[in-house]
């Protein structure tokens, strides 16, 4: 069956300081592949997404992503963390027509 | 990108009473778009499917009486929770499919409280 798994369910990462986030999925060929992004009580704002060709895709707020088929992954980077990035970061894919989420991971911010 | 709007943005209401919540999209027509359910602290359950002119597809474990989607439009869907019980607080978020690449817009969410 189809997955999305996103292992870290928390990170804290020091304002400045460098941020990847994990994304691993299971299908049997490449789905589209998404990033989102959450504020608390608000909706979902789209990072980046990966349909075909490269495959470091560059988002928006300085984000960016690397899908590698060998290990079925698709990570969400980004250099320099800013205090306003602290936000529940979903990993989405589309099989078929039908988006399948991560269970998502909090990113804290520390100054 | 797109813009869907939700409304309301937050509600209270009393257990037994039945709530309306409206997705709109903005600036595009679309055949299909979603309903979604997320519980704090968790990610986004999809709760069931519709497209325009036809009844809508529930997911698994949602009861398709309780939850009444309306798409009555290519630019406005509903979700009337029926019945409200405690156990139905959530934040509601609707999101269209723009039909060429998979891409889905989501609107901000609706805050539903059960009292």
């Amino acid at each position: 069956a189809q997955s999305v798994t996103q292992p870290d369910i928390h990170i804290t990462v020091s304002e400045g300081a460098s941020l990847e986030l994990r994304c691993n999925y299971s299908y049997g060929a490449t789905p589209y592949l998404f990033w989102y992004v959450q504020s608390p009580g608000q909706g979902l704002q789209l990072l980046l997404k990966y349909f075909s060709g490269d495959t470091l895709v560059q988002g928006i707020k300085g984000f960016e992503a690397e899908f590698k088929r060998s290990q079925s992954s698709f990570n969400l980077r980004k250099p320099s963390v800013h205090w306003s990035d602290a936000a529940e970061y979903f990993c989405a894919v589309v099989f078929g027509n039908q988006f399948y989420f991560g269970t998502g991971t909090s990113l804290t911010v520390i100054p | 990108g797109a813009v869907v709007s939700q409304h309301p943005s937050r509600v209270i209401c009393k257990s037994g009473t039945s709530v309306k919540i409206e997705c709109r999209s903005l600036d595009f027509q679309a055949t299909t778009m979603f309903w979604y359910r997320q519980f704090p602290k968790q990610s986004l359950m999809l709760m069931a499917t519709s497209n325009e002119g036809s009844k809508a597809t529930y997911e698994q474990g949602v009861e398709k009486d309780k939850f009444l989607i309306n798409h009555a439009s290519l630019t406005l869907s509903t979700l009337t929770v029926t019945s409200a019980h405690p156990e139905d607080s959530s934040f509601y978020i609707c999101s269209y499919d723009n039909s060429h690449d998979n891409e889905q817009f989501f609107g901000p969410g609706t805050r539903l409280t059960v009292l």
